[in-house]
């Protein structure tokens, strides 16, 4: 069975730090792009950052760029999303999803196929 | 970055009614749309991809239409399980956006 389940969400303080992991099975993950999107309760679905097949190639949202890392372990089909410096906006609950494409019409399309049922991660003093 | 706008931020409906949501993108993305559908604590679920090709395992009662800056997502009879906030998302470049949501409730 394809499956992403998520871990290391947890509450902690403003400033500080948490480490979320994204365990991948039942596909060949070294050879999809994935992504974090994260959503407070209630509301939408915000894009976080995404890394290719080998990590040569990573993009960050504008909130998060220079506090948070995205990485990924091939060898142990593991995602990363390391987190510093959080802030209490930063509570969310944090999903990581597979890229998969298509190829259509001479052209490959992109689209998140394959979701985890999230981690949720608290900033609060 | 592209700004995608979904109409209407909610609706009510009943079953077997015909659902139809439109999502606007700032700048031409050609075909790049995808929507999702989300149930209350729940992960996003991907029905509809390259603006209208329906994932598989998806009922049929779902489409897609749509290309360059206006999209069009269609539920031909709600069905009770159809009962979600739905997404439309650009895949035409970096950062990927999603729109707002659309909520479908029970009239």
């Amino acid at each position: 069975e394809v499956q992403l389940v998520e871990s290391g969400g947890g509450l902690v303080q403003p400033g500080g730090s948490l480490r979320l992991s994204c365990a991948a099975s039942g596909f060949t993950f070294s050879g999809y792009w994935m992504h974090w999107v994260r959503q407070v309760p209630g509301k939408g679905l915000v894009w976080v950052s995404r890394i290719n097949e080998d990590g040569s190639s990573i993009n960050y949202a504008d909130s998060v760029k220079g506090r948070f890392t995205i990485s990924r372990d091939n060898a142990k089909n593991t995602l990363i999303l390391q987190m510093n410096s959080l802030r209490v906006e930063d509570t969310a609950v944090y999903y990581c999803a597979r890229e998969g494409r298509q190829w259509l019409m001479n052209y490959y399309y992109y689209y998140m196929d394959v979701w985890g049922k999230g981690t949720t991660v608290t900033v609060s003093s | 970055d592209i700004q995608m706008t979904q109409s209407p931020s909610s609706l009510s409906a009943s079953v077997g009614d015909r659902v139809t949501i439109t999502c606007r993108a700032s700048q031409n993305i050609n075909i790049y749309l995808n929507w999702y559908l989300q149930k209350p604590g729940k992960a996003p679920k991907l029905l509809i991809y390259a603006a209208s090709s329906l994932q598989s395992g998806v009922p049929s009662r779902f489409s897609g239409s749509g290309s360059g800056t206006d999209f069009t997502f269609t539920i031909s009879s709600l069905q009770p399980e159809d009962f979600a906030t739905y997404y439309c998302q650009q895949s035409y470049n970096t950062p990927r956006t999603f729109g707002q949501g659309t909520k479908v409730e029970a009239k």
